[in-house]
């Protein structure tokens, strides 16, 4: 079964970094992912996809201070000099035969 | 600019329909996969279904198979999303997404800002 786990939360403080991470279920550690941002009482806005071999492409607009990542299963979403605005819920997404899974997303507190 | 504008939702009765839509701008619509994802009140994402970008492909996740129908139109550029036999559990904010690929299965790469059902007696 294609799976997605997320932390559900994670902090960081104004003008550091955080490294937030997705995992892949058991048998699916080849698979790409897409991240998404949803800022409060927004809806989502996609931010990149990640291949399994660490190689990411970002959606129009995404600042360089967001970044992708990966090892083993693991996907990773790296956001640099961390802003105010970065405070928002981080979800990925992949894909497998006829269906599409989220994880359970993680809240991000900007301190 | 690329667009994604829902509307249709609403207050419906558990066990009535409701059909939301989606016009889409700003690209070239007939060309790519779309899909509909929603969100329950305090919950995260779910993908409810997908269509390929000529409509001979769909998809649905088993929550909502056999009850909901997502179909397009590339003459209007709308798609749609027509929902049966809804429960409370359905309620959500039902957001529009344009995959990133003609394929139905793919990730989303824009998303509308979304339309509100509530199921409810």
């Amino acid at each position: 079964q294609l799976v997605l786990t997320q932390s559900p939360s994670a902090s960081a403080s104004l003008g550091a970094s955080v490294k937030l991470t997705c995992t892949l279920s058991s048998g699916h550690s080849n698979y790409a992912i897409a991240w998404h941002q949803q800022q409060p009482e927004k809806g989502p806005r996609y931010l990149m996809k990640v291949n399994s071999d660490g190689s990411h492409k970002k959606g129009d607009g995404i600042p360089d201070r967001f970044s992708g990542s990966s090892s083993g299963a693991e996907r990773y979403l790296t956001i640099s000099s961390l802003q105010s605005e970065d405070e928002a819920d981080y979800y990925c997404q992949t894909w497998g035969t006829g269906i599409v899974t989220f994880g359970g997303g993680t809240k991000l507190t900007v301190l | 600019e690329v667009q994604l504008l829902e509307s249709g939702g609403g207050l419906v009765q558990p066990g009535g329909s409701l059909r939301l839509s989606c016009a889409a701008s700003g690209f070239t619509f007939s060309s790519y996969a779309m899909s509909w994802v929603r969100q329950a009140p305090g919950r995260g994402l779910e993908w409810v279904s997908g269509v390929s970008d000529s409509g001979g492909s769909t998809y649905y996740a088993v929550s909502v198979k056999g009850r909901f129908t997502i179909s397009r139109d590339k003459s209007k550029n709308t798609l749609y999303l027509q929902m049966n036999s809804l429960r409370p559990e359905d309620t959500a904010v039902y957001y529009c997404a344009k995959m990133a690929v003609p394929a139905a299965i793919f990730h989303v790469d824009i998303w509308g800002r979304g339309t509100l059902v509530i199921v409810s007696s």
